[in-house]
Parts: C-alpha cells; structure tokens; sequence
C-alpha cells in the first residue's frame, strides 16, 4: 500500500523560528510536492522536486525553501516563520510523467500555526 | 491571467440525485484534468483522470467530461449517497511543466438523507 509521511500533523510555532516540515514516501516516486491549503483558495504549489537535488519553485515560494538529498524524502523548510504562513501544509508524489498520469499520493497534512 | 475555477464552494444535493460539479479554466493548455476527493482533515485522494483527447471517463457511480474547446470539465455522481460527501477538487496537469499540477479551490458537497 502506498505511503506519503508527514512528521509532524499539528505544530505550533512562534514568528521568526526556522521551522521544519518532513515528508517521506516508500513508493520509489520520482517526484514530489509541497502545497499549503486555506479556505477559499485552494491547494497552491509552493516548490516541487522531479529527482534528487533537484527543485522548481511552484507558484508561492517565498518565504520557503526546500531539500532535497534523498529520493524518498522532501523537507520544506520555513527560513523565519511568520503568521500568514499559518496553513495545512500537504505534501505529495508521483511517479515520472514518462511512466504514469501523474495521480499525486498525499500525506494527511500538517497543520501549521505561527503565533 | 491564469485561473481554474469551481462552480461553487458548495453544493447540497438529496441522497438518489445526480450531483454535477464543474471545473472551469483559462489561460492553460492541459495534458489531463484530475479530479480528487479530500475528507476532513485528511489529504485529498485521486479519482479520475481524463486527457485532453477524451470526451468522457466513468468509473462505477462516477463519469467526467471534459471540452477543451470550453475549456471545461464536468464531475457527475449518480445515485449519490451520504458517504459521498466531502470536498471535490479539480487539477491541472500542464504541458508547459512536466510536473506541474495546479488544483481549483474545490466544491464542499453534502448529500442529505
């Protein structure tokens, strides 16, 4: 059965730490997502990853900054958290477009709230 | 600019009916249209695909259409049922991207005994 792990679900921090979200999936996928959800506007790509060491930034990336070492393993990292970027934080992969439709594999999110 | 939208944010249908969602987008050039299924709380879960050189897709109570020329895509569920309720989101996987899949904001459906 196919697997996406996020660390942590609920996580409270305060404005300006450097916070770290990991996600870890065991399906050998090629590529992998990190997409922030709010009400009214949907899931919205911040930074995806089609091989190891490699990034593209999404349509939201500032403010974030991801990794990359490991095929099965993408963090996203918040290089000083502040309060508008109190969200649920979902995570995704897919395997490579060559091989498959690009159905994306969700973890089950983890909620963020920056105070 | 670039946009995909859901007809609603939500839509309340009596259990039997037919419920039809609609996607709605401008401005892209999409390889396949997705369509997802989130619970509360839970990430959201793949159900359906179609590519842009197919009209219709079902899979059992479920159909999608899709019309590149009104860049439009239709979500049914026949014979809906309580279990069916959640929030239904479309996506976009784009040509000009490999990998880049662009999701609307969803529709909440409720379906009422």
């Amino acid at each position: 059965d196919v697997k996406v792990t996020q660390s942590s679900r609920y996580l409270v921090k305060r404005t300006g730490e450097k916070v770290f979200l990991e996600c870890v999936q065991d399906m050998d996928h090629e590529n992998m997502f990190w997409y922030r959800q709010d009400p009214g506007l949907g899931l919205r790509l911040i930074y995806f990853s089609y091989d190891v060491k490699m990034k593209e930034k999404g349509d939201i990336p500032e403010g974030y900054s991801v990794s990359r070492e490991k095929k099965e393993r993408f963090s996203l990292i918040l290089e000083s958290a502040s309060t508008n970027q109190t969200s649920m934080y979902l995570c995704a992969s897919s395997l490579g477009l060559s091989l498959t439709t690009g159905e994306l594999f969700f973890g089950e999110g983890s909620r963020l709230t920056v105070l | 600019s670039q946009k995909i939208e859901q007809n609603s944010e939500a839509l309340n249908i009596q259990e039997g009916k037919t419920a039809t969602l609609t996607c709605n987008y401008t401005n892209y050039s999409p390889a396949y249209l997705q369509w997802y299924r989130q619970d509360p709380g839970r990430g959201p879960v793949f159900l359906l695909l179609i590519r842009e050189n197919e009209k219709e897709k079902r899979k059992e109570r479920l159909k999608v259409t899709f019309d590149t020329t009104l860049k439009q895509s239709l979500f049914h569920i026949t014979a809906s049922q309580p279990a069916d309720s959640a929030t239904y989101l479309c996506a976009l996987l784009l040509y000009s991207s490999a990998s880049k899949i662009i999701f609307g904001s969803g529709t909440r459906l409720s379906i009422r005994p």
